[in-house]
């Protein structure tokens, strides 16, 4: 099993450009996360899925950004426009139904908005 | 609402000796727990978790982890720690799908 896959690995940007972090879960799994990592706030879960479908945004930090899921093996985490105090990395999570599963994560993104 | 602490950000220990990283949590129902490690530039990596039976818990590379209910804790253990365990380690508690809540995570140093 190739584990979660993320990419970019690495995204550089300007202030002001979308940016668009892809995610393909492992295969089977039910459940998947985007976390944002920072040294200042930690590990922030930002909204997860089930199902395809969207279960809790309530850690999107703004209007900024937005997530979809448009099939059980991709998903998709948008910012736009970026900002400086979007960089940080980005981690997709994924996990079988019920609260028993761990989760599984990425290699996460490293997002630097200049 | 659920939550976890870990009270340490920093822990040193010299290799070969025991290593603890504390946890303890908050949570209204039977909950589910978990460790988690993190090397630099990498993912989160499961070690171990606690769901119900036993109260410890036996996880990859030689981690385990004591279940305390009447402490709210679950810390931590390595016997005998190596250089190679020195990362960030983080403490998760989940009470329902989907709704997993992380510590601020522990770095933890061993030194030869």
């Amino acid at each position: 099993d190739a584990g979660v896959i993320q990419s970019p690995r690495h995204e550089v940007t300007e202030m002001g450009q979308e940016v668009t972090l892809r995610c393909k879960p492992i295969s089977g799994h039910d459940y998947l996360f985007w976390y944002r990592q920072t040294m200042m706030r930690g590990l922030e879960l930002l909204i997860y899925f089930n199902n395809n479908v969207p279960i809790d945004d309530s850690g999107m930090p703004e209007d900024r950004f937005s997530a979809k899921m448009p099939n059980a093996s991709f998903s998709t985490l948008k910012i736009q426009p970026s900002e400086p105090r979007d960089s940080a990395v980005y981690f997709c999570a994924s996990s079988l139904t019920g609260g028993a599963w761990e989760q599984y994560f990425g290699p996460g993104t490293r997002l630097t908005v200049t | 609402a659920q939550s976890v602490a870990q009270p340490e950000d920093q822990v040193n220990v010299a290799e070969g000796n025991p290593l603890t990283v504390k946890c303890t949590y908050s949570v209204s129902g039977n909950p589910y727990l978990f460790w988690y490690v993190q090397y630099p530039n990498r993912g989160l990596q499961f070690l171990l978790k606690y769901i119900t039976g036993d109260n410890l818990v036996k996880g990859s590379y030689g981690f385990e982890a004591e279940f305390n209910k009447s402490q709210t804790s679950f810390h931590l253990k390595k016997p005998s720690a190596l250089v190679s365990d020195s990362a960030l380690y983080f403490c998760a508690v989940r009470d329902r799908p989907g709704d997993m809540r992380f510590g601020a995570g522990t770095r933890l140093t061993v030194k030869p």
